[in-house]
């Protein structure tokens, strides 16, 4: 199985600052199969990135993705309390698909 | 826009099986597939399999593979995911998510439906 470990575990920060999350995988994905979700308390979790660096509909150009092989990134700039919530990659270019532990984004 | 609606939480015995539905509207019921995806604090999102309504096909995870079934039912657009033998590891949030080609992630995803298993 690709396992996928998410740092920093969590991260506290101020409205207007940026946010960087990463994702290692233990294998390479190949094709780039790396989504990122996000996921409010009560909720399903979101899609907001897809095939690593593509958005998906409806989601603002403040959440971008990239990296390739076994390093992702999620980047978030100027923050908003809305943005606060539990942020997971998943991979699926190989079964069975796998998602991260997840990194918590809280705002000061 | 596509909805996915699942059924209402669910209390169980250990030994118990459990049924969760998984309607879905706005869409036609054979242009994507519908994976379930189970939540819990301990081992966080879990894959556990996958079913194609078109056709009924279905291809599980491992680790659930002979304890889970996932079947569907075109006269009313709903998928169904089955879990036998439960235990209480098995007490989490299940959801049903679809997927209309892989590449393009899960992009739509149902309510979650709690599931408990307690003697």
């Amino acid at each position: 199985d690709i396992v996928l470990t998410q740092s920093p575990g969590a991260l506290s920060l101020s409205p207007g600052e940026g946010a960087t999350l990463s994702c290692r995988a233990n294998q390479t994905v190949s094709s780039n199969y790396l989504a990122w979700y996000q996921q409010k308390p009560g909720q399903a979790p979101r899609l907001l990135i897809y095939t690593t660096s593509n958005r998906a509909t409806g989601i603002p150009d403040r959440f971008s993705g990239s990296g390739s092989g076994t390093d992702f990134t999620l980047t978030i700039t100027r923050l908003e309390p809305e943005d606060v919530a539990v942020y997971y990659c998943q991979q699926y270019s190989r079964a069975p698909i796998t998602f991260g532990q997840g990194t918590r984004l809280d705002m000061k | 826009q596509v909805h996915l609606v699942q059924s209402g939480p669910e209390v169980k015995k250990p030994g118990a099986s459990v049924r969760i539905a998984c309607k879905i509207s706005g869409n036609t019921f054979s242009n994507f597939y519908i994976h379930w995806v189970r939540q819990t604090p301990r081992q966080g999102l879990e894959w556990m399999g996958v079913i194609n309504p078109g056709d009924g096909k279905t291809n599980n995870a491992q680790n659930f593979r002979g304890r889970v079934t996932m079947t569907r039912d075109t006269s009313t657009n709903t998928v169904y995911m089955e879990l036998s033998s439960l235990t209480d590891e098995d007490t989490a949030i299940y959801f049903c998510s679809r997927v209309v080609t892989i590449s393009k992630g899960f992009d739509s995803w149902g309510q979650g439906t709690l599931v408990t298993v307690s003697s």
